[in-house]
Formats: structure tokens, C-alpha cells, sequence
């Protein structure tokens, strides 16, 4: 059974507009969550990351929050760019390998941003 | 070069094959990863290497191999693989740390291998 999961398989946005990507997960030992960009053909790139103790991490025009409670995440975007178009993937890990942890997935959504 | 790289960024081989993917991080991390996604499937983590030592095989078949004789470098063996193991195999390094000395995750991705057994 998935652990972490992104319900849209795809978002289209309009240029200049929030993008908002949703993540939710079901491992209440997840402490650690991430959010990676990928484009065809190359691995996914870090994004943003949040730690459990938090609520929101802000970068430039990417903002993530989490909902513990509800064991869910969200990536907003904005303003929405040409060059976001990509799929979006979240990740969750729990602190058990002594500082080297597998992440654990969700499919992705991709994100196509419309001119 | 920088970040991570991998090599070859495709193979195609037949299920009696040996083959190596490869994969050099420049980044001075202690912690390596081995993951698959195949089609329509998240990624998996497949392997986990903290300072060359394997710290967690997530019950993955024996025709896969891993080997990494250094913090900066890691092989992924393949012998006698299925049509089914034909997936996109994607290498990440992260900075890793002892217990008690906190920890980083953020994991860097090289482009991945695309794999394909016929």
C-alpha cells in the first residue's frame, strides 16, 4: 500500500497564478518531507524540504506547508512560471538509518503551466 | 564534472548478460542510494550505503548487486535480469551522519540509467 500519495496526476495552471500540488501520507513516522521537480530525461532536483517540528518553509516562489494532523502536505507556487512545467514529485522519510534514510515516494503530478 | 553522474544513461541487454551501472557523486557525501521507477510506479528504494557500509536492502532480488567501494562511488551489478527489471535505475547521494550528530536528507539525483532486458 502506497505510503505517500498524490491523488492529480496532472494540474494545468495559467502563467502568472498559484499552482498549489497536494501530497498526503499515511506513516505517522515520517518526520521529514520533500518535494522534488523533474524534467524528462534527468533525475529529480531537490526543491524544498520541511522537518515535522515545522508548518511552513518558504523559498522564493515556493512555499510548502504541512498539516500533521491531517498527514498532509502542500507545495504552492507562486506566480506560476512556463519553466514550472514539470512533474512534481513529494517524498517523506523517518530518521531510522542514523542520518542515511530512503525516501518513499508518491507517483507525482505534473504540472503543466498554460500561457 | 559536478553532482552526480551515471553511466551509461542507457543499456539494453539480454537476461543472460553482466552488466554495471555506475554512479560518481562530486558532492562529498557519505550516504549513496539506489532507486527504480518503472513505469507508472513511484520510485522504489531499491539500496542504502552510509560511509560504504550497506545499511538497508529493501528486499530486492539477488540478480541485483550493489557494491560501492568508496563514499564517492557506487555499482549496481545486474546478472540474469527479467524483462520485468526494465526501468529508469536512479543513483542520489546525500550527506548522511553518524547517529547523534543530526542528519540531512536532502538527496541529489544524477540522471538516471534507463535500463531496458529483452
Amino acid at each position: 500500500d502506497q505510503q505517500v500519495k498524490q491523488n492529480s496526476p496532472s494540474l494545468s495552471v495559467q502563467e502568472g497564478r498559484i499552482s498549489i500540488l497536494n501530497c498526503d501520507y499515511t506513516n505517522s513516522m515520517f518526520d521529514y518531507f520533500l518535494w522534488y521537480k523533474k524534467y524528462p530525461a534527468e533525475g529529480p532536483t531537490f526543491l524544498i524540504s520541511i522537518s515535522s517540528i515545522k508548518d511552513k518553509n518558504e523559498d522564493g516562489r515556493f512555499t510548502v506547508f504541512l498539516n500533521k494532523s491531517a498527514e498532509h502536505l502542500s507545495l504552492h507556487i507562486v506566480p506560476s512560471q512556463p519553466g514550472d512545467s514539470a512533474v512534481y514529485f513529494c517524498a517523506a522519510s523517518a530518521e531510522s538509518g542514523g542520518g542515511a534514510d530512503g525516501l518513499t515516494f508518491g507517483k507525482g503530478t505534473h504540472l503543466i503551466i498554460q500561457p | 564534472e559536478t553532482g552526480v553522474t551515471q553511466t551509461p544513461r542507457h543499456l539494453v541487454m539480454g537476461m543472460t548478460n553482466k552488466k554495471s551501472l555506475k554512479c560518481e557523486q562530486h558532492l562529498g557525501h557519505n550516504a549513496m542510494y539506489w532507486y527504480k521507477q518503472s513505469a507508472k510506479k513511484p520510485l522504489e528504494l531499491m539500496f542504502v550505503y552510509n560511509f560504504k557500509e550497506q545499511t538497508e536492502n529493501n528486499s530486492v532480488p539477488s540478480r541485483f548487486s550493489p557494491e560501492c567501494p568508496n563514499s564517492s562511488h557506487l555499482f549496481l551489478h545486474l546478472h540474469t535480469l527479467q524483462p520485468e527489471d526494465s526501468a529508469l535505475y536512479l543513483c542520489a547521494s546525500s550527506q548522511g551522519a553518524g547517529l547523534g550528530q543530526g542528519w540531512y536528507n536532502e538527496q541529489f539525483f544524477g540522471p538516471g540509467t534507463r535500463l531496458t532486458v529483452l
